[in-house]
């Protein structure tokens, strides 16, 4: 059974920096795209950044390029998000998911991590 | 950059009726690249239909899919307890590399 798995809620500060993970399980991490998926506060889906962790290769959304850091080690199946200085609008809950071998659609999803930035 | 409009926003519907959802891209996407998610509250989203039409595994036959360019659509042929919640729709766009989705529709008992 595929299964992402991802790190617990976070609450930090404006300014912090902040590192969340996904691990993959069921299938051949390094062969699928993984990527982040922000919620906002009862708001819809965005696209924030896509990797393969076979080669590191990377793809972001432009209103996220510059903000955060996709990463990825094969050797232990995770996805990382990484942020170098939060903002209060970064609160939001970020779901990993894999794209499917097409690459045109996420099939697999986590179950999210909330962060929470507030002073 | 595509931009994909569902409609409407909210249907209020009681279990048994058919649902139909609409979204509408900004300029022609392949079906190939369009999908719909449900989302329950407090849950991740779930690949519902791929490909416009396609459905996902494990998908009950009563969601389908249609379409093609800019106008796609969702139909839930009898609806059931479970199936109230958001859909999104989302496409791929190649050239940049970009997934864009709708905004969403709420369907939820009436």
């Amino acid at each position: 059974e595929v299964q992402l798995v991802q790190s617990g809620a976070e609450v930090k500060k404006p300014g912090d920096s902040l590192k969340i993970s996904c691990m993959g399980s069921g299938y051949i991490f390094p062969s699928y795209w993984i990527g982040w998926v922000r919620q906002m506060p009862g708001k819809g889906l965005e696209w924030v950044a896509i990797i393969y962790p076979g080669d590191s290769d990377t793809r972001y959304s432009p209103s996220f390029q510059g903000r955060v850091t996709i990463s990825a080690d094969k050797s232990i199946r995770t996805a990382y998000l990484q942020w170098s200085s939060l903002k209060a609008s970064d609160t939001a809950l970020y779901y990993c998911a894999r794209l499917d071998n097409s690459g045109y659609r996420f099939d697999q999803w986590g179950q999210g991590t909330l962060v929470i930035v507030s002073s | 950059e595509v931009v994909l409009t569902q409609s409407p926003g909210t249907l209020s519907l009681s279990p048994g009726e058919r649902a139909t959802l609409s979204c509408r891209a900004s300029q022609s996407v392949s079906s190939n690249y369009l999908a719909w998610y449900q989302q329950k509250p407090g849950q991740a989203p779930r690949l519902l239909i791929y490909g416009a039409s396609t459905r996902a595994t494990g998908i009950p036959d009563r969601f389908s899919g249609s379409g093609s360019e800019t106008d796609f659509t969702l139909t839930i042929s009898r609806l059931e307890p479970e199936d109230f919640a958001v859909y999104f729709c989302q496409q791929y766009g190649r050239s940049p590399t970009m997934y864009t989705f709708g905004q969403g529709t709420k369907v939820d008992i009436k």
